[in-house]
């Protein structure tokens, strides 16, 4: 297990509505990734916080917004969403400081459906 | 063109077989490379970085050649545990890139 927790796992929504997901890092791990997984993709990086400020974004509409808390736990809030935003959000944390400074460790992620 | 390719797949194969994955990336300013593994429904797990002199974990080993931009991962003597998703992933400063992954499947 990585220590890298998402709630909710699953998540139906209605076009037009709005959405938070959320992430727990792993202690120690200060820099958090969004990432958005449609099926049969690879992951697609939204943005980063580090330090609660955004750290760089991804090709994704204002709509996609997100924060970092002074615990470094994060949200990812999606407005007036889209079918096409029916996807797994994957959220990553990074080691403050570690063997391999790029390594990130992916939570389970959160499954959004939107009708 | 995608920044990251993939073999497209998916690779069914028996067990015991040898099987190569192909990545090419179109960014030569990329830094670090590595293989990731996703099971059904899972997050990706990261497998092992990739350095140029080309790097080995018991039955996996991992190349890059920078000069042709391109990557590949081997894994030798399959085992049904090794049917996942395995995404090729460069990184450049913040973001990770993936590719779309390439699905195996060992067959008994």
């Amino acid at each position: 297990e990585t220590g890298v927790t998402q709630s909710p796992t699953h998540l139906i929504k209605t076009r037009g509505q709005q959405v938070t997901l959320r992430c727990s890092s792993q202690s120690g791990h200060n820099t958090v990734s969004w990432y958005q997984q449609a099926l049969g993709q690879g992951p697609q990086f939204i943005f980063q916080y580090y330090r609660e400020e955004e750290n760089g974004r991804g090709n994704f509409p204002p709509r996609f917004s997100g924060l970092q808390f002074p615990n470094y736990s994060s949200e990812l809030n999606v407005n007036a969403l889209e079918l096409d935003d029916s996807a797994r959000y994957l959220c990553a944390s990074t080691p403050a400081s570690g063997r391999t400074h790029n390594e990130q460790f992916f939570g389970p992620g959160t499954r959004l459906t939107v009708l | 063109r995608k920044e990251v390719e993939q073999d497209p797949g998916p690779f069914n194969v028996p067990e015991g077989a040898t099987v190569a994955f192909n990545c090419t990336y179109s960014n030569s300013a990329s830094q670090s490379f590595f293989w990731y593994r996703q099971d059904c429904r899972k997050e990706p797990k990261l497998l092992m970085s990739v350095y140029s002199s080309g790097n080995e974990d018991g039955r996996f080993t991992a190349q890059l050649n920078r000069a042709s931009q391109y990557i590949s991962l081997l894994i030798r003597d399959s085992k049904l545990s090794d049917s996942a998703t395995y995404l090729c992933v460069v990184n450049r400063n913040t973001p990770l890139v993936f590719g779309k992954g390439t699905r195996l499947s060992v067959i008994a």
